[in-house]
Order: structure tokens, then sequence, then C-alpha cells
């Protein structure tokens, strides 16, 4: 069965701080990994499609990399902001659709 | 396009009501989840379905729980009867699927928070 993990759960960074978030599947055998935001109250807002044959995938200050062999992906943050701050969330689709790591929890200080 | 929609936003019933949830999925997506997320246990999988037809239910925690998919457009979401530890919000999401390429994006509606009393 899938599992996935985010560490940690919990960042605070002060702004403009590069930042890295990490997630671990255990499954190595996925077909995309997918990194998601959520606001409080809100729902997912995606950020990153990464597919099982890429490497990394940038998007403005974000770029995020997996590594299907070890069953890794990291989430980088470039000189981050208050307007970051959210739970970012790492899902893998695999032998059974998306499943979710329980995110990091972000707080950028202003 | 107006995104994966959503109703109710909120639901507020008592224990042992029947719950209906709804979802308008994306036009021209053939997969639709829904999910349940709550603190304890995150974003968990109660159901998938793929042109219209549940492929995974295995989610779902008990007969209570039903979903239906009767076309392209529109999905619900049954619980009945209705439990205090149903109490979670829930996510309907939408996507394209590629064959052996899984999922090419999903997105997630705004969610329905369910509060059983």
């Amino acid at each position: 069965k899938q599992e996935v993990t985010q560490i940690p759960a919990a960042l605070s960074v002060p702004e403009g701080e590069n930042l890295v978030l990490n997630c671990s599947f255990t499954d190595s055998a996925i077909y995309n990994l997918q990194w998601f935001r959520q606001d409080p109250g809100k729902g997912l807002t995606s950020l990153l499609l990464i597919q099982s044959s890429q490497r990394e995938q940038t998007s403005g200050r974000l770029n995020a990399s997996l590594d299907k062999s070890s069953g890794r992906s990291t989430l980088y943050i470039a000189a981050s902001q208050p307007g970051d701050s959210a739970t970012y969330l790492c899902a893998v689709w695999g032998n059974t659709p998306l499943v979710f790591g329980k995110g990091t929890r972000l707080s950028v200080i202003a | 396009d107006a995104g994966v929609i959503q109703s109710p936003r909120h639901e507020v019933t008592e224990m042992g009501q029947e719950v209906t949830l709804r979802c308008k999925p994306i036009s021209g997506h053939n997969s639709l989840f829904w999910y349940r997320q709550t603190m304890m246990r995150g974003l968990e999988l109660l159901i998938y379905f793929n042109n219209n037809v549940p492929i995974d239910d295995s989610g779902m925690p008990e007969d209570r729980f039903s979903a239906k998919m009767p076309n392209a457009s529109f999905s619900t979401l049954k619980i009945q009867p209705s439990e205090p530890r149903d109490s979670a919000v829930y996510f309907c999401a939408s996507g394209l699927t590629g064959g052996a390429s899984g999922v090419y994006g999903y997105t997630f509606g705004s969610g329905t928070r369910l509060t059983v009393v």
C-alpha cells in the first residue's frame, strides 16, 4: 500500500529565505507526482505536476524535483513571501490514484 | 471554465439524517474523485470514477456511503444515515486520464464542509 510522508510537518521562516519541503513515498511505481497548496478553509490548488519520466518542473519561484528510484520529491521555494504561507501537499498517482501526504504547514514571517 | 463546482459549501445536519453532496466536474474530464479530509487522517480517497463508471470504491467507509455518476457532468455522494464521525470536508476532483501515464493533472473543487450534530 502506497504511503506518502512529508517532512517537516510545520515550518516557520523569515521572509526572503529559500526553503525546501520534502516528500517521500514507499512504492516507486508511480505515474506522476503533484504538489498542491491549500489555504486555510479552502480547496487545493495545483502547483506542479511531474510525470514519472521527468526529473523536475519549474513555475516561477517554485521548483519541484522527483527521484523515483529513491521515492523522494522536493519542493523548493525561492525568496519566500508572506503570501506563500499555506499548507503544501504532495500526492502520487500509482496503483492507487492520488495518495496524499499530510502536508507541511508553512508560515513566512514578514 | 468555472472549475469543479461543489454544492453545498457548508452543511449542518442532525445525526440520522440523509446528506447529499453534489459535484460538477470540468467539461471534458473523464475521471472524477471524491475525497474526505480530516485533521486526524488527512485526505482520503473515497471513490474514483472513470468515464462515469466506478473503478475503485475501496475507500468508502461503510454501506452508509454511496456515490453515483449518472452522466459526465454530475456526481453525488450520499450518506444515509449520517453520524457525527462523518463530519469532515468532502472534496470532489476531476481529471483527464491518459492510459498508462495516469492522470494529466487534477483540479479540486472548493469542498463541502459537513457537520453532523
